[in-house]
């Protein structure tokens, strides 16, 4: 059965921090790898990396794709109070995707 | 682009009765997925729908089920509710299911809450 686990659960930090968020994966027929923020209801595409994209930047938001060690981070630097969310991480397997249970970031002022 | 749209936003049910959740892709999307997402946790997968037919199903009993229509709109039907399906029913649409690396949009979802 596939599986995703995120780390840490939660994180509490200041604005300007930076913080990395963790994600593993076991699954079969690996595709892609999603990263999604949720703040309220919707998650909404931050990322996807593939075998051929394995490093993406936006911002003040990068991620990499490690498939020898089947892990991926997202680094958020300089933080903001509306970077306060849920981070989602999901592999996606012929258009299932399997998520973890995400990072719940608080961005303190 | 209206982007995916789920109705209704928020839905209260009895315990025993059914329910039906609609979902409108985003436009030039012909791929629809449901998930449940309970508090706490993130979504899980419950089926896929692509060309009017059930492609790829998660571990969710039978009392779940769905339907693709021709302008690729979806409905996710749940018969005989439990206290347990309380959750938010979320839609994501992408393109079709079998092509190479493509994301999914979701929906801002459907709060059903069983009493």
């Amino acid at each position: 059965e596939d599986k995703v686990v995120q780390s840490p659960l939660s994180l509490v930090v200041h604005e300007g921090d930076t913080v990395t968020l963790n994600c593993s994966y076991e699954v079969t027929n690996f595709r892609s790898l999603l990263w999604y923020k949720q703040e309220k209801k919707a998650p909404t595409f931050l990322f996807m990396l593939t075998s051929s994209g394995i490093e993406k930047k936006s911002g003040r938001l990068s991620s990499i794709l490690d498939k020898k060690e089947l892990s991926s981070i997202l680094n958020i630097t300089a933080t903001q109070t509306g970077d306060s969310a849920i981070y989602l991480c999901a592999v996606s397997n012929a258009g299932k995707s399997t998520f973890g249970d995400g990072t719940t970031l608080t961005v303190k002022p | 682009d209206a982007g995916v749209t789920q109705s209704p936003t928020h839905l209260i049910k009895t315990r025993g009765q059914q329910v039906t959740l609609r979902c409108s892709p985003k436009s030039g999307h012909d791929t629809v997925s449901w998930y449940q997402q309970a508090l706490g946790q993130g979504p899980q997968f419950i089926f896929q729908y692509y060309e009017e037919e059930e492609r790829q199903r998660g571990n969710f009993p039978d009392r779940f089920s769905g339907h693709q229509f021709p302008n690729y709109s979806s409905e996710l039907n749940v018969n005989a509710l439990l206290l347990g399906d309380s959750a938010l029913y979320l839609c994501a649409s992408s393109l079709a299911f079998d092509r190479v690396n493509t994301e999914a949009f979701f929906g801002q979802g459907t709060r059903l809450t069983v009493v």
